[in-house]
């Protein structure tokens, strides 16, 4: 988990709520990423970005957002239009954007429950 | 379209002995695939690569894997496992050229027994 950071660890939320996960990242790296996972499922991409300033949609956007303003931080919103948002989010880095070969470094992940 | 198949949801295995992992990918093009590890309630870690070369890649922990292209297999293995190693496992693909992420498997549960 080093040079990766997720806070909270746990997080709690009230439907028709929009709560926000924090990624930090001091590894340098150009790349950073959002992940889904549930039980059995393995991990789903819901945003990425490659540079400041520009991301993309994975494959369960619906109902996130994110923002990419600095290259070190790199911000999930759970919006309520997220009907299922109960799961482990886990946040990722990699040194090149153009360079997929390239392993991707976890954070140590934050749990979201909705109560 | 690319796709990871870790066919065992769940490998146990006695101390001492090998262990062996299962994961098969399909891609159009030259894969890249990655083997990880996690413990419960932890991120993901890296364990190992295969981008190109030799078939039989060697990782962390005493782990490799190999490459087999006509079989399209990415097997992980271990010739002595440990209690230790129990955790949950994820094979990954991507593929040489294409804009498309990392797919990830579903996993596979490994339990050690003692």
């Amino acid at each position: 988990d080093g040079g990766i950071t997720q806070s909270p660890k746990y997080l709690f939320r009230k439907e028709g709520q929009n709560v926000t996960l924090s990624c930090e990242q001091n590894l340098n790296h150009d790349a950073m990423y959002w992940y889904r996972q549930d039980p059995g499922q393995g991990l789903r991409l819901i945003y990425y970005s490659q540079i400041v300033n520009d991301f993309q949609k994975g494959d369960i956007a619906e109902g996130y957002s994110v923002s990419r303003e600095k290259k070190e931080s790199f911000p999930l919103t759970v919006t309520s239009a997220q009907k299922n948002p109960t799961a482990f989010y886990l946040c990722a880095s990699s040194i090149g954007a153009g360079q997929r070969y390239n392993e991707q470094f976890f954070g140590p992940g934050t749990r979201l429950t909705v109560l | 379209a690319q796709s990871v198949a870790q066919p065992e949801d769940q490998v146990n295995v006695a101390e001492g002995n090998p262990l062996t992992v299962k994961c098969t990918y399909s891609v159009s093009g030259n894969p890249y695939l990655f083997w990880y590890v996690q413990y419960p309630n932890r991120g993901l870690q890296f364990l190992l690569k295969y981008i190109t070369g030799d078939n039989l890649v060697k990782g962390s922990y005493g782990f490799e894997a190999e490459f087999n292209k006509s079989q399209t297999s990415f097997h992980l293995k271990k010739p002595s496992a440990l209690v230790s190693d129990s955790a949950l496992y994820f094979c990954a693909v991507g593929v040489s050229g294409s804009a498309r992420q990392l797919t990830f498997g579903s996993g596979t549960q490994l339990t050690v027994l003692p």
